[in-house]
């Protein structure tokens, strides 16, 4: 069946660096787009970033712009983000998800992992 | 760009309808036929119920509706059941720039 599993989250002290791994299988992974999207405790969903089905293009919110990259291995299906300069509101558990539609960077998220939580704390 | 507004908490019970409305701006909401809703259960995954403002994907009860005027979005379900009490979010694209933008959550309570 279609899944996603993320990885790599952690506690890790502000202005350190990170990297999020999302591991896909179930689907044709260098056919669609992928997300990350955030919810830090109490909070409500915050969209991260989206890269194309082939990594040519990259978009981000204006919260991390700058910060993180987004990334993604097709011959591995796994999906990155290296995140950079972390601070405390970067506290979050984060989701990758699958876009809807097949290929390009499209904005509806239909498959999501269950998360891993990134604490940022000195 | 600001989250999209929605209200905090929405109660309704078994049997009944509730509407969620999720209010942006001409930047997002109201420029695009783009918004999308999530049901998102605690320590799950979340899910798409509704996309393309009035689409459902394959599997999603035809309880769920969702609609919008100008600025503001609606997510309608009616014959409220036990399993619908979950956090509700709203999404809309909002251009190349700030792309999408999520509300801040509606917590939906069956009584």
């Amino acid at each position: 069946q279609v899944q996603l599993v993320e990885s790599g989250g952690g506690v890790v002290q502000p202005g350190r660096s990170l990297r999020l791994s999302c591991a896909a299988s179930g689907f044709a992974f260098s056919n669609y787009g992928m997300h990350w999207v955030r919810q830090a405790p109490g909070k409500g969903l915050e969209w991260v970033a989206v890269v194309s089905h082939d990594g040519t293009n990259k978009y981000y919110s204006d919260s991390v712009k700058g910060r993180f990259t987004i990334s993604r291995d097709n011959s591995k299906n796994t999906l990155n983000l290296q995140m950079h300069s972390l601070r405390s509101e970067d506290s979050a558990a984060y989701y990758c998800a699958k876009d809807l539609f097949g290929y390009g960077a499209g904005f509806y998220m239909d498959v999501w992992g269950k998360g891993t939580t990134v604490t940022v704390s000195s | 760009q600001s989250a999209l507004t929605q209200p905090a908490s929405v109660s309704g019970s078994p049997g009944q309808s509730i509407t969620i409305s999720c209010t942006g701006s001409s930047s997002d909401v109201g420029g695009y036929n783009s918004v999308s809703w999530y049901q998102h259960h605690p320590g799950k995954a979340p899910k798409l119920m509704i996309y393309d403002v009035t689409k459902r994907p394959s599997g999603v009860s035809n309880r769920f509706s969702g609609s919008k005027s100008d600025n503001t979005a609606s997510l309608t379900i009616s014959g409220l059941q036990a399993e619908d009490e979950a956090d509700y979010c709203c999404c809309s694209y909002a251009g190349s720039s700030t792309y999408v933008i999520f509300g801040g959550g509606t917590k939906l309570t069956v009584l």
